[in-house]
């Protein structure tokens, strides 16, 4: 198994371009999550899905877009870049589809934003 | 929402001390306590989590303790080692993990 895979590994982009981070995992996972990591600032989370066709919003999910089409991919979608949003942004999955019954997240390796 | 306090952000041992790490969290709902470990430049591993019917788990050199009354919960290294060196995350949560700040631990030789 891949586990979690997340594309791509760096991105520099522009104030105002649009872009699209990937996630997809192999473990067939229902529940996905998305987290933004700042210095200093722990794991953000930033949109989550229970299962195929459902997402919620997070803490800071201004600014970022996510659907799920399957249960393998997530992708998360940035209309609009700006420099606040540069971070390190994971993707998580664990097995648990239901609320208050966790398992663990695994997460992927990262891709490092650069907004300039 | 939950909010988790973690403490403290920096901690320096030698090599063979025990390191211990403090959470708080505020959402009596919460039922579920990880402890993530994250090298320089990689993703956060698991290492050892606890839901709120236990009150202590161990695993080798880590155990977690956890008290529901004062919400709080520690993560307890013994023997530390230089590859224990890392930041370590505290999170709890009952549909979605909020995660503390993170405690850089620097274990010296």
């Amino acid at each position: 198994n891949a586990g979690v895979t997340q594309t791509p590994k760096f991105q520099v982009l522009k104030t105002g371009q649009s872009m699209t981070l990937q996630c997809a995992q192999d473990m067939n996972h229902e529940y996905m999550s998305w987290y933004r990591q700042d210095p200093g600032m722990g794991l953000r989370l930033i949109h989550y899905s229970v299962g195929a066709g459902i997402t919620d919003q997070g803490e800071v999910p201004n600014g970022y877009n996510v659907s799920r089409s399957t249960t393998e991919d997530f992708p998360l979608r940035l209309l609009s870049a700006a420099p606040s949003q540069t971070s390190v942004y994971f993707c998580a999955s664990s097995y648990s589809p239901l609320a208050g019954v966790y398992n663990e997240q695994f997460f992927g390796p990262g891709t490092r934003l650069t907004v300039l | 929402g939950e909010n988790v306090e973690q403490h403290p952000s920096t901690l320096s041992v030698q090599e063979g001390d025990s390191a211990v790490i403090k959470c708080t969290y505020s959402d009596s709902a919460s039922n579920y306590f990880p402890w993530y470990k994250q090298e320089l430049g990689k993703r956060p591993q698991l290492i050892i989590d606890i839901r709120s019917n236990v009150g202590e788990k161990k695993d080798q050199r880590i155990a977690v303790t956890l008290n529901k009354t004062a919400k709080h919960f520690s993560l307890h290294i013994t023997e530390t080692q230089p590859e224990d060196s890392a930041v370590y995350f505290c999170a709890a949560g009952y549909s979605t993990l909020t995660f503390g700040k993170g405690t850089m631990l620097l274990v010296s030789p």
